[in-house]
């Protein structure tokens, strides 16, 4: 069974890096696509981006100036870094699991965190 | 970017009702879509992928149609546990965006 767990700071000072990570067991973050997904209070989901063969990155264009996104394969961990934030990023975040269908052309998440809340605030 | 809109924002029905939400796609996705559940306080649920195709273990009483542009999620039989919000996701290789949801109530 694949098992996601978000861990890292629920409080974060404007202007400041969010930092994240996401361990995973039952699964070797060298394979699939592993994600970040936020959610606003309230709010819709939103792709943050993803890693895939443990350093291909893709990230959301809104955010891109501001994200890394990282995996370290040995403690099978992938981190998401994310500068300068002010309380418009202010969330849920998930991390997730983007398995290959579609003959390897889409990769659904099918396995999530449980999710966890940063607020930015002073 | 593609965007997604997402009809009705909420809807109020009944168990034992037969549930549909479309999802409009900005451009041709093709069927690069997924539907996912989302319960308060809870990660949100694959049930649906590549448009028509249901995950291992979601229940038959969901499915989901359309390619292009315009995709339906249909709950053939609406269940007390199916109450909850509804997202479609673009799959696409490079971008993944979400609709803004859909609220089923009672």
């Amino acid at each position: 069974q694949v098992q996601l767990q978000e861990s890292g700071p629920g409080l974060v000072k404007p202007s400041e890096t969010l930092s994240l990570t996401c361990s995973v067991s039952g699964d070797s973050i060298r394979n699939d696509y592993w994600s970040w997904i936020r959610q606003p209070p309230g709010k819709r989901l939103e792709w943050i981006g993803y890693i895939y063969s443990s350093w291909r990155t893709n990230y959301n264009s809104s955010l891109k100036s501001r994200v890394t996104i990282s995996a370290d394969t040995p403690k099978n961990q992938f981190s998401l870094k994310l500068t300068s934030v002010t309380v418009a990023d202010t969330a849920i975040y998930y991390c997730a699991r983007g398995t290959p269908r579609c003959g390897g052309d889409c990769h659904p998440l099918d396995y999530w965190g449980q999710g966890t809340l940063v607020t930015v605030s002073s | 970017d593609i965007q997604l809109t997402q009809s009705p924002s909420f809807l109020s029905a009944s168990v034992g009702d037969r549930v549909t939400i479309t999802c409009r796609a900005s451009q041709d996705i093709r069927t690069f879509l997924a539907w996912y559940q989302q319960k308060p306080g809870k990660a949100p649920k694959l049930l649906i992928y590549a448009a028509s195709t249901l995950q291992s273990g979601v229940p038959s009483r969901f499915s989901g149609s359309g390619s292009g542009t315009e995709f339906t999620l249909t709950i053939s039989s609406l269940q007390p546990e199916d109450f909850g919000t509804y997202y479609c996701q673009h799959l696409n290789l490079y971008t993944w965006t979400f609709g803004h949801g859909t609220k089923v109530e009672s």
